[in-house]
């Protein structure tokens, strides 16, 4: 039973150019979360996902950012015109149908995004 | 301090030694998670304790949570060299039952 698949792990991108970073969630999971951390620093939320559907995403940055969870294909996390302060690591994490308090959280391993 | 903050920052000890390590939160809370991270890897997921449950084992962990004081300790026994990571506590507040809130975690070194 494989984990959560988070892709690239290691990502380098210029000023202005766009990330795109990739989460299949566990299998028979159908929630998604989505987390950033940056140096130094625990684990900040993003947003919240289930198939088709943002459920929560106040902890997304107002411009640049966007996430979607398509029917079919992997959760994508994409950033527009990264800025150095961009740079962290971004965790995917999974959980399985139902509440999800109460429910463990998987997190992959995260993709670790660098910009020059 | 914030919701989910880990004390102490860093913690040094010899393998088989006992290692504690504190959560305090702010608000109500639903379930309380402890997480360990190795350097550039991902979060593995350690326990989880309820809001309702004040002591868990698991193998050399033992969690306790006391809601009053709105706080939580991590004990690892017998620590080992392969224990060294930081340490997480994650929170999810009454009324946002999804969105864990993560402390700035323990930096743990357990020297052979």
């Amino acid at each position: 039973n494989a984990g959560v698949m988070q892709n690239p792990r290691h990502l380098v991108r210029r000023r202005g150019q766009e990330a795109r970073l990739r989460c299949s969630p566990m299998k028979g999971h159908s929630h998604v979360y989505w987390y950033r951390q940056l140096p130094e620093e625990g684990l900040k939320f993003m947003v919240y996902l289930q198939k088709e559907n943002i459920i929560d995403e106040s902890g997304m940055p107002k411009e640049r950012f966007s996430a979607e969870f398509p029917k079919e294909g992997p959760s994508i996390l994409r950033i527009q015109q990264v800025v150095r302060g961009d740079s962290a690591a971004y965790f995917c994490a999974s959980s399985p149908p139902g509440q999800p308090s109460g429910n463990t959280i998987y997190f992959g391993e995260g993709s670790w995004l660098t910009v020059v | 301090s914030q919701q989910g903050e880990e004390d102490p920052q860093a913690l040094s000890i010899q393998e088989g030694e006992n290692a504690t390590m504190n959560c305090s939160y702010k608000t109500s809370i639903n379930n309380l998670q402890w997480y360990r991270q190795n350097s550039g890897r991902g979060l593995v997921h350690l326990i989880l304790i309820r809001s309702n449950e004040r002591e868990k084992h698991s193998g050399r962990l033992r969690v306790t949570l006391d809601t009053s004081k709105k706080s939580s300790s991590l004990l690892i026994t017998a620590s080992r060299a392969a224990d060294t990571a930081s340490y997480f506590c994650a929170t999810d507040a009454r009324g946002s039952n999804y969105k864990l809130t993560f402390g700035k975690g323990t930096l743990l070194t357990v020297n052979p």
